[in-house]
Order: C-alpha cells, then sequence, then structure tokens
C-alpha cells in the first residue's frame, strides 16, 4: 500500500513567486493534515481537513497561504507570493479515523517537501 | 510561545547504553503525548505514546515516563542500537487532532 506522497520533494523559487505543494494520501484517509518545520525549529501545525472540510486551520500563517482538498482526495498548498521566512519543509499526514488514535499511532507523515525561497 | 520544549539538540550515546531523550511541556491541559522518530529525508514515524492518567508506558526497547506535577516526559532506549540515530519529536495534544511538536533532539548511538 502506498504511504503519503508529496511533490515536488524539493522547491526553489526566488522571493514574490508562486508555488504549489501537493500531497496524496494514503487511500481512503479521510484526515489530511499539513504541518511546517522551519530550519531547526519545532514541526508547526498548519491545517487539518476531513475530507474535503476544513476542520482547523487556526496555524495558517497569513492569507498567502490557500489549501485545498477538492473532492477530498488529494491537497493543495499554494503559497503566493512566496517570502524569505516561508522557507522550510511542509509535511503532509494522513489517518483514516476521525478524533484521536493517537496510541495506535495512525497517523502517517509523508516525506515532506522542501521550500526554498530565494 | 513554545508549549513543548526538548532542550537538548544532540545527544550521543554508545551503542549497547541507555539513550534518554527529555521533553518539557508548559500546557497542563495536555492529555496526550507522543514520540516520533524522524531519519533524513523522510517524515515523522510514530515511536510510542502514551496518556495523561499514565506515568509509564513500554513498547519493547522503547518506554516513556510521564511526571505531571513536574510536566516533563522522557523516553528511554535500552539497548541503544546504531540504528537509532535519528531526530526524535516530542508532541503533544489536548482535545484537537493536531499536534504540537518539540523543537527535536538528535541522537547519534556510535559502536
Amino acid at each position: 500500500e502506498a504511504g503519503v506522497t508529496q511533490f515536488p520533494s524539493h522547491s526553489v523559487i526566488e522571493k514574490g513567486q508562486t508555488v504549489t505543494l501537493r500531497c496524496d494520501p494514503i487511500s481512503g484517509h479521510d484526515n489530511l493534515y499539513w504541518y511546517r518545520r522551519v530550519m531547526g525549529k519545532e514541526i508547526k501545525f498548519l491545517l487539518h481537513f476531513v475530507k474535503e472540510s476544513k476542520q482547523d486551520e487556526s496555524g495558517m500563517p497569513n492569507n498567502r497561504f490557500l489549501a485545498e482538498r477538492t473532492g477530498g482526495t488529494y491537497s493543495t498548498l499554494k503559497v503566493q507570493p512566496a517570502e524569505l521566512e516561508d522557507s522550510g519543509v511542509y509535511f503532509c499526514a494522513s489517518s483514516q479515523t476521525s478524533g484521536r488514535s493517537w496510541d495506535t499511532g495512525e497517523l502517517f507523515f509523508g516525506e515532506g517537501s522542501r521550500l526554498t525561497v530565494l | 510561545d513554545q508549549q513543548v520544549k526538548q532542550n537538548s539538540p544532540s545527544l550521543s550515546v554508545q551503542e549497547g547504553r541507555i539513550s534518554i531523550l527529555n521533553c518539557d511541556y508548559t500546557n497542563s491541559m495536555f492529555d496526550y503525548f507522543l514520540w516520533y522518530k524522524k531519519y533524513p529525508a523522510e517524515g515523522p514515524t510514530f515511536l510510542i505514546s502514551i496518556s495523561s492518567i499514565k506515568d509509564k508506558n513500554e513498547d519493547g526497547r522503547f518506554t516513556v515516563f510521564l511526571n505531571k506535577s513536574a510536566k516533563h516526559l522522557s523516553l528511554h532506549i535500552v539497548p541503544s542500537q546504531p540504528g537509532d540515530s535519528a531526530v526524535y519529536f516530542c508532541a503533544a495534544s489536548y482535545n484537537t487532532d493536531k499536534l504540537i511538536f518539540g523543537t527535536g533532539t538528535r541522537l547519534q548511538v556510535f559502536p
């Protein structure tokens, strides 16, 4: 079974440009999360989808970030226009069950998309 | 303000010895704690968790201890193996699906 896949693995853009990151969750997983790690810092929550609906977007930094999950399958995270401080690794994660199933480790992360803004 | 803190950015341990990774938190409302392990160029993978109603959870070589009064948890790895070399993230949650992570501790296990 395929895991969470993210594309691109690395993107280098100039300040002011636009970048779109894509996440394909594990098939059948209704819950999809975006997290971000700025270099050397903590992994920070960005938002949570349940199917196509945004359940929690409290971690989105500002309105330059737009996340979508049309049809409840894959998700995209667009940054427009990108700023230097947006550089980091963007992780997507998915889980099947709603609610918290932490004890069974049902949250699966992708390898991340590294974004470098010059 | 960081609610989950891992004050040791790195730890070096000899193979076969015990590795102890520490994590402190500030929010007394946290009710679940987890440890994730991350290899370079990979996503974090779940390692072990503990509910706030417990003070210890064990899974093979990995044991997590929770001291609620001190708002402190630790991960013990015994015996440490070279394959354990990775970055370890402590994470916590309360009442929601989102996780709050620490900054990570890089563990190196040398022969």
